[in-house]
């Protein structure tokens, strides 16, 4: 079964406007890392915070993580049509380096 | 580095068929991940390794499936005999084995069983 579940399962918004995707998981956590997938492509890391994190940036990418509410959030700011794609959520599920993913994300921005 | 480099890129077999996916992980990377993508199930992880020694074998579906790593830069996933529901993405990926390390994945195999 899947660790983290992603939610929405699609969103759609015009260029310019940020992006907010919302990951849950189960169990308790060494980290999470967010990962970018295009159309008919593997996927790309885009960033990794750990457990005893609350905040973490990286260019226009911001996540933030509740470990109490098992919960991470991706916010992509002042979004560009290049953006589109999709956005998975990973956790190791606490067993070191196995990365379970979840259903993820898709991203559509209009330009 | 070139990367994780999977092949073939595209595979159609009929059904019954053995078909084996390669997969060459990034040198000096430990660990190496086999997933599989479908739109009903989405990424599942199959198998994953550790200094080329099987950890994890529980999401492999069924004895079907079996995935090798005779060293450290090379492995394969074969499925005998292949049947149409094994048509997917499969993806490869490495990593330095270790918490707080990012996955590298392969460009994926796209299977389709006929």
């Amino acid at each position: 079964s899947q660790q983290g579940e992603e939610d929405p399962q699609a969103l759609s918004i015009q260029e310019g406007e940020n992006a907010t995707m919302n990951c849950s998981y189960k169990t308790s956590i060494n980290n999470l890392q967010w990962y970018r997938q295009n159309s008919g492509r593997g996927l790309v890391h885009l960033i990794l915070i750990r457990s005893n994190e609350r905040e973490k940036h990286s260019g226009r990418l911001r996540v933030t993580l509740d470990t109490s509410k098992k919960s991470s959030s991706l916010l992509i700011t002042a979004s560009r049509a290049a953006d589109t794609a999709s956005y998975f959520c990973a956790t190791d599920a606490g067993h070191g380096n196995k990365l379970v993913f979840g259903a993820g994300t898709i991203l559509r921005v209009k330009s | 580095d070139a990367g994780v480099i999977q092949s073939p890129r595209h595979e159609v077999t009929e059904m019954g068929q053995e078909v084996t996916l390669r997969c060459k992980p990034i040198s000096g990377h430990n660990s190496l991940f086999w997933y599989r993508q479908t739109m009903m199930r989405g990424l599942e992880l199959l198998i994953y390794f550790n200094n080329n020694v099987p950890i994890d074998d529980s999401g492999m579906p069924e004895d079907r499936f079996s995935a090798k790593m005779p060293n450290a830069s090379f492995s394969t996933l074969k499925i005998q005999p292949s049947e149409p529901r094994d048509s997917a993405v499969y993806f490869c990926a490495s990593s330095n084995r270790g918490s707080n390390t990012e996955a590298f994945f392969g460009q994926g195999t796209r299977l389709t069983v006929v």
